[in-house]
């Protein structure tokens, strides 16, 4: 198993300023997922993010808008950028431990 | 991937069997099916996978047709704390894969 932890819970942002969520995994995996879930809805992956590799993004998702770090097996961040009301959304993370695990999500509102 | 289909809502009643059906008639030799359930304001909690065996843990049991086109998530003694959207996925366990979350099932469970 593995456990996910992310920062920040949640944050209240202004239009146009970015937002950085970070994740953090208990141990190694190769991959790591970040997903969006908008009020209501199912989740929805954004990309997939590869250690020492470039994150693939999904359609619909760019990387000028929502770019990925992946520094080590353990870590990776999300930056959601000029960011506007319609980004209002949570965002979680996820890896691949055997079953795949989510973190506990970060709740985003932009006023 | 093959498609899932669930219904969108179901109550049971406290301390009794809460069992959430899924259809995946569409479902190749090489896919597995994962459950996954979200309480509210939390990330999506792994409950158990099959491929064509019935599978039982600490949280769930999960019967598999024998024709493998459908699926019964079984909560023994639901509790209120069950409450929660239920995700029925079919996916091939390979690595990096995404998954890909329907609407699910919301449970209620009741006093």
């Amino acid at each position: 198993s593995a456990v996910i932890s992310q920062k920040p819970s949640r944050d209240i942002c202004q239009r146009g300023t970015s937002l950085t969520i970070q994740c953090q995994v208990d141990s190694q995996v190769t991959m790591m997922f970040w997903y969006r879930q908008q009020p209501g809805q199912s989740l929805t992956l954004i990309a997939t993010a590869n250690q020492g590799s470039e994150a693939t993004y999904e359609s619909g998702f760019v990387i000028d808008k929502f770019p990925i770090s992946r520094p080590n097996l353990t870590f990776s961040t999300l930056t959601v950028s000029n960011m506007s009301p319609e980004d209002s959304s949570i965002y979680l993370c996820s890896a691949k431990a055997g079953a795949r695990f989510f973190g506990p999500g970060t709740r985003l509102t932009v006023l | 991937d093959a498609k899932t289909t669930q219904p969108p809502s179901m109550d049971c009643a406290e301390g009794r069997a809460a069992n959430l059906p899924c259809n995946h008639s569409t479902i190749s030799g090489n896919e597995y099916v994962y459950w996954y359930r979200q309480i509210h304001s939390q990330g999506p909690q792994y409950i158990i996978h099959g491929l064509k065996n019935n599978e039982t843990n600490e949280m769930a049991s999960l019967i598999i047709t024998e024709d493998r086109k459908s699926s019964t998530l079984i909560l023994p003694h639901a509790t209120l704390r069950d409450t929660a959207v239920y995700y029925c996925i079919v996916r091939v366990a390979i690595y990096g894969q995404n998954f890909v979350f329907g609407p699910g099932t919301r449970l209620s469970v009741l006093p």
